[in-house]
């Protein structure tokens, strides 16, 4: 089953803007990592966030973290035509031998 | 390596043969993980190894999956008996501890019954 769920399922944006991708999960975690996927071949590792993290940024990049809510925002500013990708929220569940639960993804797609 | 690396990149093979699947991680990383991604859908988890302790099997979805790994480093993947419902990429990800590190991902191998 899916721990995480990204929303919205698709995104698209003119070059230049911000875009701001969500994602919800069930139980508590440790940590939680983005991933950008292009083509539906490998993942490459964004941020990871710690649950005793509010905020990270990263170059362009700005995650937060709602452990209340069960929640994480990704914030990609400026975008690029390059940003356009899926992406994928994952997490590392406390208690559970560490594997990552990835959620359904959000499609990026950034216009000229 | 530099990455880690799958071959083959893709297979395409007929229903109710065996394949197998390789993975090489990044030297030194302990983990080594296992999903598979149907067309247009998230990372489904299938196993996790961790240094020498046994590796984590809940995610197999049947008995014609298995993986090993040797000498805590290549793993294959194998699947016997290969049914269409198998169709999907298979990732390999690496990390270099078992908590509280990014994955490195392979670029997958597409397999393709038919």
């Amino acid at each position: 089953s899916q721990q995480g769920e990204e929303d919205p399922q698709a995104l698209s944006i003119q070059e230049g803007e911000n875009a701001t991708m969500n994602c919800s999960y069930k139980t508590s975690i440790n940590n939680l990592q983005w991933y950008r996927q292009n083509s539906g071949r490998g993942l490459v590792h964004l941020i990871l966030i710690r649950s005793n993290e509010r905020e990270k940024h990263s170059g362009r990049l700005r995650v937060t973290l709602d452990t209340s809510k069960k929640s994480s925002s990704l914030l990609i500013t400026a975008s690029r035509a390059a940003d356009t990708a899926s992406y994928f929220c994952a997490t590392d569940a406390d208690g559970t031998a560490s594997k990552l639960t990835f959620g359904t993804g959000t499609r990026l797609q950034v216009t000229l | 390596g530099a990455g880690v690396s799958q071959s083959p990149s893709n297979k395409v093979t007929e229903k109710g043969k065996d394949v197998e699947l390789r993975c090489d991680p990044i030297s030194g990383h302990t983990a080594l993980y296992w999903y598979r991604q149907s067309l247009g859908q998230g990372l489904e988890f299938l196993i996790y190894f961790q240094g020498n302790s046994a590796p984590d099997k809940s995610g197999l979805p049947s008995d014609r999956f298995s993986a090993e790994r040797t000498g805590g480093s290549v793993s294959t993947l194998t699947i016997q008996r290969t049914q269409q419902e198998d169709s999907a990429v298979y990732l390999c990800a690496s990390s270099l501890l078992y908590r509280g590190y990014g994955y490195t991902f392979g670029s997958g191998t597409r397999l393709t019954v038919v």
